[in-house]
């Protein structure tokens, strides 16, 4: 099973470009890379999955290198509504649950 | 198209009581997950059921956890005589036809054990 490594905490400003990078040495051919994104007291949400190369939707962007073991997520000029924890997962294989790590605590200030 | 439920979001128990915590997936979907989230943790994953059947239980404690998935209604985590530690989070999920579809998740049911 792939495990992922990220950065505990982060801190941005409003209307900054943020970047959590994620490592996962271990991922497997079939496994996707996928975002989360959690608020206090709610469940996760889903922002957005890989497989190589840049993916962006109308949330965030995700750049995957070659070797695919790491991915970067980026989000564009965030607000303070931004501010959560941001999980990422590989996925894939032949599990169905999906493994979380302590994620990223991304606080944005005004 | 109603997302994920879950009921109830808050419950309190007295040690020893048992706790039922239900989840409705998305129209659709007919493979569910429950996790377990303690504070300033990660989710932890505990079962994955399909319809009328448990494909993973790696991640439940042996005793006095059970979920099921029946064919007509929620899917149910039922915890036997709780315990302290079993306050926590518990977050169901659903995903589609396939397990490896994105899965997306309910609000989540807070358990309190006093």
């Amino acid at each position: 099973l792939a495990k992922t490594t990220q950065p505990i905490s982060m801190d941005s400003y409003e209307g900054q470009e943020v970047n959590i990078t994620c490592s996962h040495n271990n991922i497997a051919t079939n496994d996707y890379i996928t975002w989360y994104q959690q608020f206090p007291s709610q469940g996760p949400r889903f922002i957005i999955q890989g497989y190589k190369t840049k993916v962006t939707n109308e949330v965030a962007s995700l750049f995957i290198p070659a070797d695919r073991k790491s991915s970067t997520l980026s989000l564009p000029r965030v607000s303070l509504s931004d501010t959560a924890v941001y999980y990422c997962l590989v996925v894939g294989g032949s599990q169905g649950n999906l493994i979380f790590g302590k994620g990223t605590k991304l606080s944005v200030k005004p | 198209n109603a997302g994920v439920m879950q009921n109830p979001r808050h419950l309190v128990r007295r040690r020893g009581q048992e706790a039922r915590l239900r989840c409705s997936p998305m129209k659709g979907h007919s493979h569910v997950y429950w996790y377990r989230q303690l504070p300033e943790e990660g989710l932890k994953f505990m079962v994955y059921l399909q319809k009328e059947n448990i494909i993973d239980e790696s991640g439940m404690p042996k005793e006095r956890f059970s979920a099921e998935f029946p064919k007509e209604g929620p899917s149910i985590l039922r915890i036997q005589q709780v315990v302290r530690g079993d306050s926590a989070a518990y977050f169901c999920a659903s995903s589609p036809e396939t397990y490896q579809e994105t899965q997306y998740f309910g609000p989540g049911t807070r358990l309190l054990v006093l």
